[in-house]
């Protein structure tokens, strides 16, 4: 079975701060994860996502996450936030041919 | 080349109604999931199919939900007698032959009003 954690249903930055969002998992075969955002009455879009290989993964958006075996994490960042980069985001996780399992998502705020 | 299209986008049905909603997948993918979005929840997993056969049904609730995927045609997800609790996003996903979790690709979704 497999689970994910989103800590924080919203997180609020200002424009130009890092941005953090924080998802753990638990997976008892070697995982794929993802993270996907949503935009107001829109679908999922994927933002990166890690199957093997780096552990750092670079997405759009100047978005990365970083796969940590140890601490079964994989929080996404961004340097600097903009405003465009209020939405939704869900973090998820997967293997092999199984289906994805979600997280419950973080609604990310950035304010002038 | 289209992605995963969903139809339709926003649906208003009256308690003991019947929904049908209806994804056509990407061009080359045999393969579609439904998941479910409830407000204030994450997606939740419905069921996985390939065509004229189910694969993983795990995720349906018992009863009043079905779903198909003909050899020609899109899927369909069915919610027969509809209650005000169906109310929710219900996304389409698809992914090629032997592709899984790692290469799907979503729809935009179909919200699903009951009155």
């Amino acid at each position: 079975a497999q689970s994910v954690t989103q800590l924080g249903s919203h997180v609020s930055v200002s424009e130009g701060a890092l941005v953090l969002l924080r998802c753990n998992y638990s997976s008892s075969v070697p995982p794929y994860l993802f993270w996907y955002v949503q935009y107001p009455n829109q679908g999922l879009q994927l933002l990166l996502k890690y199957t093997t290989g780096a552990t750092l993964v670079k997405g759009i958006n100047g978005f990365e996450a970083e796969f940590k075996k140890s601490e079964t994490s994989f929080h996404l960042t961004k340097p600097s936030a903009h405003m465009s980069d209020a939405a939704e985001y869900f973090c998820a996780v997967g293997s092999g041919y199984s289906t994805l399992t979600f997280g419950k998502g973080t609604m990310l705020l950035v304010s002038p | 080349n289209a992605g995963v299209m969903q139809n339709p986008r926003h649906l208003v049905r009256r308690r003991g109604q019947e929904a049908r909603l209806r994804c056509s997948p990407m061009k080359g993918h045999s393969h579609v999931y439904w998941y479910r979005q409830l407000p204030e929840e994450g997606l939740k997993f419905m069921v996985y199919l390939q065509k004229e056969n189910i694969i993983d049904e795990s995720g349906m609730p018992k009863e009043r939900f079905s779903a198909e995927f003909p050899k020609e045609g899109p899927s369909i997800l069915r919610i027969q007698q509809v209650v005000r609790g169906d109310s929710a996003a219900y996304f389409c996903a698809s992914s090629p032959p032997l592709g899984g979790a790692n290469v799907l690709t979503f729809g935009a979704g179909s919200r699903l009003t009951v009155l």
